[in-house]
């Protein structure tokens, strides 16, 4: 079947403006996550969204940064007035969380690079 | 997640066989080791998991010492299609669900 996907694929803003990324994880996957990935670093937490709560948004840099998932499935990320430190690829993944003490993999999707001039 | 040590990068050749190490000192009992791979401009992907011993799958193979204090990811024969950056992860997986990469090690096969 088909994998995450995330729309859009590249987003150039100008700082201030707000942006709203999308992603459409796996069918049935309950969890769903939201990982940033800057330049030449690693891959940095954001949110956790079992269902459509995020029992986890510790990752969340600031308050400009938001998200939400409807229907258990479609969830969006919103960054208000953006910065140029928040240029990077916004990476999306799900999992189907079988039981706590199995390995949920997570399946990521390609991503959103994200320009801020 | 516990803390770990790889290779910045690693060059190879076709046909070759990779090893990258990563070293994790500070493993916990409840600790599995976890291998992604990220091509460009992709997402990271499960690669291999394992807690002692030996672990293979049709990708790669993942050996484990007794100490656990070190993991080697072993991917054999290699072809140009395998040059991707390699994370090692360890960490209590069934709950560390916030996944943290490093820098990862970066390897490059040439033709």
């Amino acid at each position: 079947g088909a994998g995450v996907s995330q729309s859009p694929s590249n987003k150039v803003t100008e700082k201030g403006k707000d942006v709203e990324l999308r992603c459409d994880p796996i069918s049935g996957h309950t969890a769903l996550y939201w990982y940033r990935q800057s330049l030449g670093q690693g891959l940095e937490f954001l949110i956790y969204f079992q269902g459509n709560s995020a029992p986890d948004k510790s990752g969340l840099p600031s308050d400009r940064f938001s998200a939400e998932r409807t229907g258990g499935s479609v969830s969006t990320l919103t960054i208000q007035r953006t910065q140029q430190e928040d240029s990077a690829v916004y990476l999306c993944a799900s999992s189907l969380v079988l039981a706590p003490s199995s390995y949920n993999e997570q399946f990521f999707g390609p991503g959103t690079r994200l320009t801020v001039l | 997640l516990a803390k770990t040590t790889q290779p910045i990068s690693m060059d190879s050749y076709e046909g070759q066989e990779v090893n990258i190490t990563c070293s994790h000192n500070n493993i916990a009992t409840n600790d599995y080791i976890t291998w992604y791979q990220q091509f460009p401009s992709q997402g990271p992907r499960f690669i291999i998991q394992g807690y002692k011993t030996k672990v293979t799958n049709e990708v790669a193979s993942l050996f484990i010492p007794a100490d656990r204090k070190s993991s080697t990811l072993s991917l054999p024969r290699v072809s140009l299609s395998d040059t991707a950056v390699y994370y090692c992860l360890v960490g209590d997986m069934p709950n560390d669900y916030k996944l943290s990469f490093g820098a990862g090690t970066t390897v490059t096969v040439r033709a």
